[in-house]
């Protein structure tokens, strides 16, 4: 059991290119979370996932897109990077029960990518 | 909506001391609390919750109590180890499936 993996760990992108973070979840979560972790300003949403096929905007998605095609992928997607979107990115998921999270889910994370946008 | 405070830091300990990190939050309803902790270069886990007032999270020998009154989820531990350095976010969590609010951590470093 892997729990929540995400690749790469580093990535050094020049400005107006794109990529693709990976993430990837083993425990059947319904519930995916994309954050970005800013120093001095903890972490913020990105997009979720309440389960294949349905996404959601976070606190801040623009610069961003995800898909989620099955329970245990959820990528995402930067298409034009800029130097504002230097930071380290984290996925992680939870079980969550039908329509909404559980009052006392957990949240298990990846280990994270560090991406530097020159 | 939601918010949390908690000190930044860092906060500077010696080995064996006794530790204290404070977390006050603003959440609608009535929210399960939690305290993560993120060791370097690691993602977030778990460290401790509780779901209801006055219930008392613990594990590894660290401890912190639901006060509806005061709002609070201090985290404390009586003696910390070097091991015990990292960054703790504390983590209200209100009803609906986006509704984690993570303070923005406060860095522990512990010298021997």
């Amino acid at each position: 059991n892997a729990g929540v993996t995400q690749t790469p760990k580093f990535r050094i992108l020049k400005i107006g290119q794109s990529m693709t973070l990976q993430c990837t979840q083993d425990m059947n979560h319904n519930y995916m979370y994309w954050y970005r972790q800013d120093p001095g300003m903890g972490l913020k949403l990105i997009y979720y996932s309440v389960g294949a096929g349905i996404t959601d905007k976070g606190e801040v998605p623009n610069g961003y897109n995800v898909s989620r095609s099955t329970t245990e992928d959820f990528p995402l997607r930067l298409e034009l990077a800029a130097p504002s979107q230097t930071s380290v990115y984290f996925c992680a998921s939870s079980y969550g029960t039908s329509g909404r999270v559980g009052r006392t889910d957990t949240q298990y994370f990846g280990p994270g990518t560090r991406l530097t946008v020159l | 909506g939601d918010s949390v405070t908690q000190m930044e830091g860092p906060v500077t300990l010696s080995e064996e001391a006794f530790l204290t990190i404070n977390c006050t939050y603003t959440a609608t309803g009535y929210p399960s609390l939690f305290w993560y902790v993120q060791y370097p270069g690691e993602g977030l886990q778990l460290l401790l919750k509780a779901t209801k007032a006055d219930d008392k999270g613990s594990n590894k020998g660290f401890e912190a109590t639901y006060r509806k009154e005061t709002t609070s989820f201090h985290l404390e531990k009586g003696s910390v180890q070097v091991s015990d350095s990292a960054v703790y976010f504390c983590a209200p969590l209100s009803g609906g499936y986006q509704k984690v609010t993570f303070g923005i951590g406060t860095k522990l470093q512990v010298i021997p």
